[in-house]
């Protein structure tokens, strides 16, 4: 079992929608959550930080993380053709240093 | 400030070359960490270093591949001797230490 499992997707919506992407994982020491956005070719691009459990928003953007259920989402408002890209999730517990991603969700918002 | 800056931007070697990735971390980080992604897969972590150290390297192959982050100048990715199987993106992040981590633009590599 991976130690964060993500649906790869491919997924379609259509330009306005509300987007909802999902993460799991099974590390329960995993602390510091993080969501980023990779267009093809390019690096990761980070979009939202969170610390523990609860909610954060920055414009469009909204992360969730439910530690009971080991579960952390990221919504997009008003979704728009420029947020087709990769999402990744990734976490890092409060002892080690090192990322652990998502296979990633492949997104395309469609005009 | 600049971001995280890589070079070069793609690397075409035959097998057997060396290959050698460049990564100079955002100004005040100290904290460096180097993932390579496969096509159609998720960022695999290689290694994490901080200056002049290796903290951990579980993710590196035990052959063929070193890493190293001197005091002074970039981050280097080494990996000697190289197979088509090493045809990938490698990329590289860096942290002030808050855990956030910024990614470079990556060096894709291709071996013929």
């Amino acid at each position: 079992q991976k130690e964060v499992e993500q649906d790869p997707g491919p997924l379609s919506v259509p330009e306005g929608a509300i987007v909802s992407l999902n993460c799991t994982y099974s590390n329960s020491a995993f602390q510091y959550f993080m969501w980023y956005r990779q267009y093809s070719r390019k690096g990761p691009e980070l979009l939202m930080y969170t610390y523990s459990s609860g909610n954060k928003e920055d414009g469009r953007f909204t992360a969730q993380v439910d530690k009971s259920s080991k579960y952390i989402s990221l919504f997009i408002r008003d979704s728009q053709p420029s947020d087709s890209a990769t999402y990744l999730c990734a976490m890092i517990d409060q002892g080690a240093q090192k990322l652990v991603f998502g296979q990633g969700t492949r997104l395309t918002i469609n005009p | 400030n600049a971001g995280v800056m890589q070079n070069p931007r793609h690397l075409v070697r035959r097998r057997g070359q060396e290959a050698r990735l460049r990564c100079s971390p955002m100004k005040g980080h100290s904290h460096v960490y180097w993932y390579r992604q496969l096509p159609e897969e998720g960022l695999k972590f290689m290694v994490y270093l901080q200056k002049e150290n290796i903290i951990d390297e579980s993710g590196m192959p035990k052959e063929r591949f070193s890493a190293e982050f001197p005091k002074e100048g970039p981050s280097i990715l080494r990996i000697q001797q190289v197979v088509r199987g090493d045809s990938a993106a490698y990329f590289c992040a860096s942290s002030p230490g808050d855990r956030a981590a910024f990614f470079g633009q990556g060096t894709r590599l291709t071996v013929v």
